[in-house]
């Protein structure tokens, strides 16, 4: 059974920082990868989608990589603003391309 | 476009009682899902359809039932709800029906308590 892994839990970092979110998964059959972002009370954005045979991803200040052979992708956010506070959720998509399975998710405070 | 919105936002029902949460999506998707979310246990899949008359069991389905007449609606019933069943429900959909191969747009979530 695929179980992915987020760390940290929590992360609080100033304004302007570079971060790196980071994400686990133990079977490395995938489909492809997402990063999700969740606001409080709100549903989830996508904010990335890596295919399996892709290495990175970028979008604005939001960089992610996929090692697929080690099961780890990480996210990485560029100059931080308070406006990134949420929670970041990575997904794997299985082999047969029909389900999603989600880790716990970084809380992501920056801090003006 | 309103993408996938969810109904009700907010619910509370009483052990044993029956309900519906509405899901809808004007994408033309072929893809919907369910997921509940709970503290310390993420986002788990109840069920998943790839299309119109196509339904299937996803990691956490007992006590939810589904049905897809349509492209656009996902209803998801709770037979007898039960207060384990305290939940954020979220819908989800995605163009393909065939792999997951674009990205999901998720509702808003229903959240819903049991007493």
């Amino acid at each position: 059974k695929q179980e992915v892994t987020q760390i940290p839990a929590a992360l609080s970092v100033p304004e302007g920082e570079n971060l790196v979110l980071n994400c686990s998964f133990t079977d490395s059959a995938i489909y492809n990868l997402q990063w999700f972002r969740q606001d409080p009370g709100k549903g989830l954005t996508s904010l990335l989608l890596i295919q399996s045979s892709q290495r990175e991803q970028t979008s604005g200040r939001l960089n992610a990589s996929l090692d697929k052979s080690s099961g780890r992708s990480t996210l990485y956010i560029a100059a931080s603003q308070p406006g990134d506070s949420a929670t970041y959720l990575c997904a794997v998509t299985n082999n047969a391309g029909n389900m999603l399975t989600f880790g716990g998710g970084t809380r992501l405070m920056v801090k003006p | 476009n309103a993408g996938v919105t969810q109904t009700p936002k907010f619910q509370v029902l009483k052990t044993g009682q029956s309900m519906t949460l509405q899901c809808a999506q004007d994408m033309n998707h072929e893809y919907m899902s369910w997921y509940r979310q709970d503290p310390g246990m993420g986002l788990r899949l109840i069920h998943y359809s790839v299309g119109a008359g196509i339904t299937d069991q996803g990691e956490v389905p007992n006590g939810y039932n589904v049905s897809r007449s349509t492209t656009e609606d996902f209803p998801l019933r709770l037979l007898s709800a039960a207060p384990s069943q305290t939940s954020v429900y979220f819908c989800a959909s995605s163009y393909s029906a065939t792999t997951l191969n674009t990205e999901a747009f998720f509702g808003q979530g229903t959240r819903l308590t049991v007493v």
